[in-house]
């Protein structure tokens, strides 16, 4: 099992240009999430979603963009990219054990580390 | 579930202290409590979850404690090892998402 894993580790973009943030899973987890984590704050939720074909939006949704065509996958779309976008984003998934999806702990990637100058 | 609050920031302790963390939480739309452990460099990764109040869960040196009611969780750390050195995350949760800390930052040193 390779777990989450996101592609690429680093990018650097210049303003207005777009680019899409890569999540891939081999768990058969249902849920997958995307979190940005900027200094000195607590990872900020982007996106969700609960199954392939569903997807709601989290805390920070702003400026991005997200898809679930099938389970393994779960990519993050920046359309046009901003400074306030530079960050560092993880991907999560999480099993779907019955009674909501916050009791299953989430299993996280490696980070992609974003600038946009 | 809002205003996640973690302390210490940061701690530096001797290889050999115990220690713990605090994490404080609004106990209304309780739905369960995570750790994460955070090391540098890497990706977070889960320790416990706890959903009950009164849950205690440990795992080798680690345990942890969770009081739903007064909206606080305990993480404990006996016999610190410089491999313990962290970001240790907590994350309460209502049923569709957690809410992370910004944690608390665990140096050990021989």
């Amino acid at each position: 099992n390779a777990g989450v894993t996101q592609t690429p580790k680093f990018r650097i973009l210049k303003i207005g240009q777009s680019m899409t943030l890569q999540c891939t899973q081999d768990m058969n987890h249902n849920y997958m999430y995307w979190y940005r984590q900027d200094p000195g704050m607590g990872l900020k939720l982007i996106y969700y979603s609960v199954g392939a074909g569903i997807t709601d939006k989290g805390e920070v949704p702003n400026g991005y963009n997200v898809s679930r065509s099938t389970t393994e996958d779960f990519p993050l779309r920046l359309e046009l990219a901003a400074p306030s976008q530079t960050s560092v984003y993880f991907c999560a998934s999480s099993p779907n054990k019955g009674g909501g999806f916050s009791n299953q702990p989430q299993h996280f990637g490696d980070g992609t580390r974003l600038s946009i100058l | 579930i809002l205003n996640v609050e973690q302390s210490p920031q940061s701690l530096h302790v001797q290889e050999g202290d115990s220690t713990n963390f605090t994490c404080s939480f609004p106990s209304s739309n309780f739905y369960a409590l995570h750790w994460y452990r955070w090391e540098t460099a890497k990706s977070p990764e889960a320790l416990f979850v706890m959903t009950l109040n009164g849950d205690e869960k440990k795992k080798g040196r680690i345990s942890a404690t969770l009081n739903t009611k007064e909206g606080y969780s305990y993480l404990y750390i006996k016999g610190s090892q410089p491999e313990d050195s962290a970001t240790y995350l907590c994350a309460p949760g209502d049923a569709s998402k957690l809410t992370f800390g910004t944690g608390t930052r665990l140096q050990v040193t021989l």
